[in-house]
């Protein structure tokens, strides 16, 4: 099993509309997980941070499931501008480095 | 908010030749970070550039081949040795650094990218 799994996409969804997806880790003692962004041909750049509790951002929710080990991001009322690649990123313990997915594309259709 | 820039943005390489990525970050970090990212794929840690030591390599990647240097706290290079197709890819540096929120936050320079041919 992967470190870090993701659905690729690519998810093309109408303006306005609401999307999740959903990241599933395996190292059950990962401690910090995030969302990143990362347009085409451009540097990722950190969406949110995942916090235990849930968290809101705007139009953007995050959730952490630690049983099933999955987080989840949601977005709505979706933007043109939101057409990215979302890449579930999770820190696990003691010194280890941070996993990356491959992450998810979103088309945002007009 | 502190900045990480990457040089040269892109560059086309022939098999066999070296190529050294620079990275400064516009403040001091203990740590910066090279990544690879290649097409279709996921980021994948090379190695962690500390200063005043020598790098630490995650596996599958050895100095030999992807040497890197820290020479402050603000620069670090990487080259990529002996280049072949399966080099090309995105390189990225990277470092933690305190984002608008004030928490920290793993930041990427723009990353350069690598053809070989």
């Amino acid at each position: 099993r992967k470190e870090v799994e993701q659905d690729p996409g690519p998810f093309n969804v109408p303006e306005g509309a609401t999307v999740a997806f959903n990241c599933t880790y395996s190292n059950s003692a990962s401690q910090s997980f995030f969302w990143y962004r990362q347009d085409c041909r451009k540097e990722p750049k950190l969406l949110m941070s995942v916090y235990s509790s849930g968290n809101e951002d705007g139009r953007f929710t995050a959730q952490l499931n630690r049983a099933s080990q999955y987080i989840s991001l949601l977005i709505r009322d979706s933007k043109l501008s939101d057409s990215a690649t979302y890449l579930c990123v999770v820190l696990g313990a003691g010194n280890t480095p941070l996993v990356f997915g491959k992450g998810t594309r979103l088309s945002v259709i007009a | 908010s502190a900045v990480i820039s990457q040089k040269p943005s892109r560059d086309i390489c022939q098999r066999g030749t070296s190529l050294t990525i620079q990275c400064q970050v516009d403040s001091q970090v203990t740590m910066m970070f090279w990544y690879r990212q290649q097409p279709g794929q996921s980021l994948t840690l090379i190695a962690t550039a500390n200063q005043g030591s020598e790098a630490t390599y995650e596996s599958g990647f050895v100095i030999d081949k992807f040497p890197i240097s820290r020479p402050n706290l603000t620069f670090s290079t990487l080259t990529v040795s002996n280049m072949s197709p399966e080099d090309s890819s995105i390189y990225l540096c990277s470092a933690i650094l305190a984002g608008t929120s004030g928490a920290n936050v793993l930041t990427f320079g723009a990353g350069s990218r690598l053809t070989v041919l």
